[in-house]
């Protein structure tokens, strides 16, 4: 079964707005990474946070991770266009003999309007 | 930088037939991962290397799937026979072994008819 699994499925939004998605994973991790993928394309790497931190920032990115809850957040101020791709968090579970090994959720697919 | 390479970009074939992907990590990596994607099933880790050993490869759909990592420049996925269902995008990825990130190629695009 899927670790991650990201809320909503989609989304939708007029740029200049904020985009939200949520992710929630089963085990303890070591970190939580989000990559995007734009239509087509290879995913690429975004923002990693590890599991003793609580928020992230990179750019108009910020992620929030809740480990009693089993949940982290990201955040897209301000979006653009060209943020239109959808966005997948995995994590890297603790604990395994499988270092580096990562389990993608199914991922949110967020569209910007101009 | 010339990031990890994949070839073909795209692959037409018959059902039964084998099909051969391949993937050049980027130089100075020493983990290599080989997922496929499709809509229903998302994103999935079929095998991965470490210095070019296979370390996991419990996502392996089946015996007609098999990798190879012959040196840290080189990889191959190969499917034979091929099936429709094997129809998907494959991606490679590598990283460093310490490193968390892992590079993504830019996707093999399988449709076996």
């Amino acid at each position: 079964s899927q670790q991650g699994e990201e809320d909503p499925q989609a989304l939708s939004i007029q740029e200049g707005e904020n985009a939200t998605m949520n992710c929630s994973y089963k085990t303890s991790i070591n970190n939580l990474q989000w990559y995007r993928q734009n239509s087509g394309r290879g995913l690429v790497h975004l923002i990693l946070i590890r599991s003793n931190e609580r928020e992230k920032h990179s750019g108009r990115l910020r992620v929030t991770l809740d480990t009693s809850k089993k949940s982290s957040s990201l955040l897209i101020t301000a979006s653009r266009a060209a943020d239109t791709a959808s966005y997948f968090c995995a994590t890297d579970a603790a604990g395994g003999t499988s270092y580096g090994k990562l389990t993608f959720g199914q991922g949110t697919i967020l569209t910007v309007h101009p | 930088d010339a990031g990890v390479i994949q070839s073909p970009r795209h692959e037409v074939t018959e059902m039964g037939q084998e099909v051969t992907l391949r993937c050049k990590p980027i130089s100075g990596h020493n983990s290599l991962f080989w997922y496929r994607q499709t809509m229903m099933r998302g994103l999935e880790l079929l095998i991965y290397f470490n210095n070019n050993v296979p370390i996991d490869d419990s996502g392996m759909p089946e015996d007609r799937f098999s990798a190879k990592m012959p040196n840290a420049s080189f990889s191959t996925l190969k499917i034979q026979p091929s099936e429709p269902r094997d129809s998907a995008v494959y991606f490679c990825a590598s990283s460093l072994l310490r490193d968390e990130t892992q590079y993504f190629g830019p996707g093999t695009r399988l449709l076996v008819l």
